[in-house]
């Protein structure tokens, strides 16, 4: 079976501090896709990045970057220098199985930043 | 840009009252999707639609139906509200077909049933 955990519920931290987002995945697929998504408290999902299964390079933009590794199905979120406004709530996902176009999502991490 | 809208960000309904919750994306995308989001249980996907007058049932479809007459609407119904579909109620959308199709998302409609 397709699940997505992120363990850490919520997170607080001082702004400047950096922080890193967990997620753990499992899926049987050899071919799949990884997400993630940042829900500030306006309530819209937004679309952070997107990494499939045979790229496991880092990806690093702005003060945000990720970090897919297969060996421990992990896709893990690091912002660096956290601003208050990266308070949101972040979701990691996986693309469902072939044939289906479901996203299974993680339950989130709700990111405070203190100022 | 991708434009996913709905057309309540919140709504206050009654015990048995029929519910519309209306979704448009203007980027002619084929696919469009219904989610809920409760604290706890992330997002659970009600329906979905890869067509005009296409639907399949998500993980939670109990309880509601969907209508697409045009590619660019989708409508989740709630025949008969219940105060346990107090929810937050987000759409997306994808372009086509395909694992890699990223989802874009509305803002959302928090939906409470009194």
């Amino acid at each position: 079976a397709q699940k997505v955990t992120q363990a850490q519920t919520e997170i607080s931290v001082v702004e400047k501090e950096d922080v890193t987002l967990d997620c753990v995945y499992e899926t049987r697929d050899t071919t799949y896709y990884l997400f993630w998504y940042k829900q500030p408290p306006s309530g819209e999902l937004v679309f952070l990045i997107r990494r499939n299964s045979f790229d496991e390079q880092n990806e690093i933009s702005g003060r945000y970057s990720w970090n897919f590794q297969k060996s421990t199905s992990s896709f893990n979120f690091t912002i660096t220098a956290s601003q208050v406004v990266d308070s949101a709530v972040y979701f990691c996902a996986l693309s469902g199985p072939r044939g289906t176009y479901k996203y299974i999502f993680g339950t989130g991490t709700r990111l405070k930043v203190l100022a | 840009d991708v434009k996913v809208t709905q057309s309540s960000r919140y709504l206050v309904k009654r015990t048995g009252e029929k519910v519309f919750l209306e979704c448009v994306q203007d980027m002619d995308h084929e696919n469009m999707f219904w989610y809920r989001q409760d604290p706890g249980l992330g997002l659970r996907l009600i329906y979905f639609s890869y067509d005009v007058k296409m639907k399949e049932k998500g993980d939670i479809p109990e309880g509601y139906s969907v209508s697409r007459e045009k590619k660019e609407r989708f409508s989740l119904i709630l025949e008969s509200a219940s105060t346990n579909q107090t929810s937050m109620y987000l759409c997306a959308s994808s372009l086509r077909q395909g694992l890699q199709e990223t989802q874009y998302f509305g803002p959302g409609t928090r939906l409470l049933v009194l």
